[in-house]
């Protein structure tokens, strides 16, 4: 298995672009997992899927930022516009039942100029 | 009060050394509790996941759980420079369609 597959691997954008981060998860996993890792605020999840269903959004920060899983093998997180203080890596992450842990991507590194 | 605290470190230790990185917590429904190993500009890998109680070992890695003083812990024996990374514990009520919680992690260096 190719694992959890994020693209870009490095995003630089100006402020107020749109950004759209992509994740397709390991194949037969069905939880979804978008954090957001900054070195002051650490590893923050930001929403969750079961069955590609949003189970929780309450860390999406703002109405900047929304995701969507459109099926069991693609997910996308897309902030607009996008500001400075978004710039950190975004990981995804999948499991299945949560059993034996999740298995993270090697995450997208956002900066806003 | 955080959910889920770690000492951020960094923690220096040389070569050879034993380790110990713990993680308290406040949530006593907590009852899956994992450890994960992150290197510099990479994803959090699983490094240990256990369950209640105890303890569990995987070669040079071993993690024990105190769930009465809600207390995780993860030692090293013989500690390699390839072991410098960030530690990070993580937890969670249910094995099944719940987050889990991750504590802030804790950056080892493992001197040659």
């Amino acid at each position: 298995d190719a694992g959890v597959i994020q693209s870009p691997r490095h995003e630089v954008t100006e402020m107020g672009q749109e950004v759209t981060l992509r994740c397709k998860p390991i194949s037969g996993h069905n939880s979804l997992f978008w954090y957001r890792q900054t070195m002051m605020r650490g590893l923050e999840l930001l929403i969750y899927f079961n069955n590609n269903v949003p189970i929780d959004d309450s860390g999406m920060p703002e109405d900047r930022f929304s995701a969507k899983m459109p099926n069991a093998s693609f997910s996308t997180l897309k902030i607009q516009p996008s500001e400075p203080r978004d710039s950190a890596v975004y990981f995804c992450a999948s499991t299945y039942r949560g059993g034996n842990g999740y298995t993270f991507g090697s995450g997208t590194r956002l900066t806003v100029v | 009060q955080k959910e889920v605290e770690q000492d951020p470190g960094p923690l220096s230790v040389p070569e050879g050394a034993i380790v110990s990185l713990n993680c308290t917590y406040s949530n006593s429904a907590f009852q899956y509790f994992m450890w994960y190993r992150q290197y510099s500009r990479k994803g959090p890998e699983l490094l240990m996941y256990t369950y209640s109680s105890g303890n569990k070992e995987d070669g040079r890695f071993t993690a024990q759980v105190d769930k009465s003083s809600k207390y995780i812990s993860l030692f090293i024996r013989d500690s390699q420079p390839s072991d410098s990374a960030t530690y990070l514990c993580a937890m969670s009520g249910s094995n099944y369609g719940q987050n889990f919680v991750f504590g802030p992690g804790t950056r080892l260096s493992v001197l040659p």
